[in-house]
């Protein structure tokens, strides 16, 4: 089975803070993504990536940085954090392709106060 | 710009009945392809149907079927025979060319015993 983990599951924050948000998976996929969802707005993407140290933009990505040293980690880094990056933040992967879906992680249900 | 919408923010749906979440998509490309996503109060996101723009048949996968009307640009999700654990928020996406996926807003279904 395909498993996407993410560090952690809650996260209490600071205004201010530097923030790490990160993923891993273990089916050695090449695309890796990073979303936050909001009620009414859906999965909106941040930031992907199609391989090691390759990353794009996805539509919301200011506020937000990515690395991606190794092929199964992928790190979503708030570099200060405000209230409205409140939100739960989701990890998915993929293998190339148009027909592969992706696999997603748990989510972090990030609080900024 | 590509845009999924889904119009239904609710559904209930009476045990062992079928029903039909609606999805519209919008893209000027010829290749895409079209998910569909459980995501139940846990949080965890699971694929459930796929279906390529090229695909001449409607996609089914046990109680699940996606009716497909490429000149309408709809995707609508048929749940048959539906369970309590069924449940849940349902997200039709869209794969764009680049490989990103865009996301409708979701449709919580609630089954009713």
């Amino acid at each position: 089975d395909v498993k996407v983990t993410q560090s952690s599951r809650y996260l209490v924050k600071r205004t201010g803070e530097k923030v790490f948000l990160e993923c891993v998976q273990d089916m050695d996929h090449e695309n890796m993504f990073w979303y936050r969802q909001d009620p009414g707005l859906g999965l909106r993407l941040i930031y992907f990536s199609y391989d090691v140290k390759m990353k794009e933009k996805g539509d919301i990505p200011e506020g937000y940085s990515v690395s991606r040293e190794k092929k199964e980690r992928f790190s979503l880094i708030l570099e200060s954090a405000s209230t409205n990056q409140t939100s739960m933040y989701l990890c998915a992967s993929s293998l190339r392709g148009p027909t592969n879906e992706q696999f997603f992680g748990p989510g972090t249900r990030l609080t900024v106060l | 710009a590509q845009k999924i919408t889904q119009t239904q923010p609710g559904m209930f749906v009476q045990e062992k009945e079928a029903v039909t979440l609606d999805c519209t998509y919008d893209t000027s490309d010829p290749s895409y392809g079209l998910f569909w996503y459980k995501q139940p109060s846990s949080g965890e996101m699971i694929f459930l149907i796929y279906q390529g723009s090229y695909d001449q048949q409607n996609a089914t996968e046990g109680r699940y079927s996606l009716n497909f009307q490429k000149a309408r640009k709809s995707a609508n999700l048929v749940i048959s025979a539906s369970q309590l654990g069924d449940s849940a928020m349902y997200f039709c996406a869209m794969r764009e060319v680049t490989g990103k996926l865009i996301f409708g807003q979701g449709t919580t279904l609630q089954v009713k015993p």
